[in-house]
């Protein structure tokens, strides 16, 4: 079962939006509003940014927005910082077994 | 606050066992599922395995299954994960999470600072 695809690497400079994309199939990020998005820092644990395909935890800055389209899963960063700087991970339901998966990860760098 | 603690992680031969633990405080452990995922040096987050509230279902990677077998016991809060027939591709920063479940709702909420297994000889 292969992972979710996402670009390796994404760069912006401070103050502008970016998305970033995780492709899947129509038989899980396509089939489920089940797609969560991570944040690691290096050295750090993955950190949830969005769940549901478009729900933001309590704490989570505004600025980080979900979408999709068809079996892609978007992530948006509006007003970039230098601490959105990290790899982000996008992560879906399959319906199936094995369960879960995890796209490749995105580095992002603030320029 | 959740607190996720694994611990376990050690250096281990190729074809050896290893049980992993996680601790979990501050939320009530015996209402949510929990995960274990990894990620190996300098590569991306994998899931391996998954175990609902009381132990009644669980799942599991491809490359886990046979090998791995995942456990709880909610009267200890603690989660593990026993591996066995272990390879040097498995060398990695295990974590657990703690997974929210409702009706329409799924996802790994909180996770642990992780612990390293290193299969080398």
């Amino acid at each position: 079962q292969s992972a979710l695809t996402q670009p390796a690497s994404v760069s912006g400079s401070p103050g502008q939006s970016i998305t970033f994309s995780c492709t899947g199939t129509t038989s899980d990020v396509g089939n489920y509003n089940l797609v969560s998005w991570y944040q690691q820092h290096p050295g750090k644990a993955p950190k949830l940014m969005i769940y549901d395909v478009t729900k933001r935890p309590s704490g989570v800055s505004n600025r980080f927005s979900g979408s999709r389209s068809g079996s892609t899963a978007s992530l948006t960063i509006s007003g970039l910082q230098a601490e959105d700087e990290a790899d982000y991970y996008c992560c879906s339901y399959t319906g199936r077994t094995p369960s879960w998966m995890f796209g490749g990860g995105t580095k992002l760098t603030v320029l | 606050e959740v607190q996720l603690v694994e611990s376990g992680g050690l250096v281990v031969q190729p074809g050896g066992s290893l049980r992993l633990s996680c601790a979990a405080s501050g939320f009530k452990f015996d209402d949510y599922a929990m995960h274990w995922v990894r990620q190996a040096p300098g590569k991306g987050l994998e899931w391996v395995s998954l175990i609902d509230w009381n132990g009644g279902t669980t799942d599991y990677a491809d490359y886990a299954k046979g090998r791995f077998t995942i456990s709880r016991d909610n009267s200890k809060n603690s989660l593990y994960l026993q591996m066995s027939s272990l390879r040097p591709e498995d060398t990695a920063l295990y974590y657990c999470a703690k997974g929210y479940c409702g009706s329409t709702s799924c996802f790994m909420e909180n996770w642990g600072q992780g612990t390293l297994v290193t299969v080398s000889s």
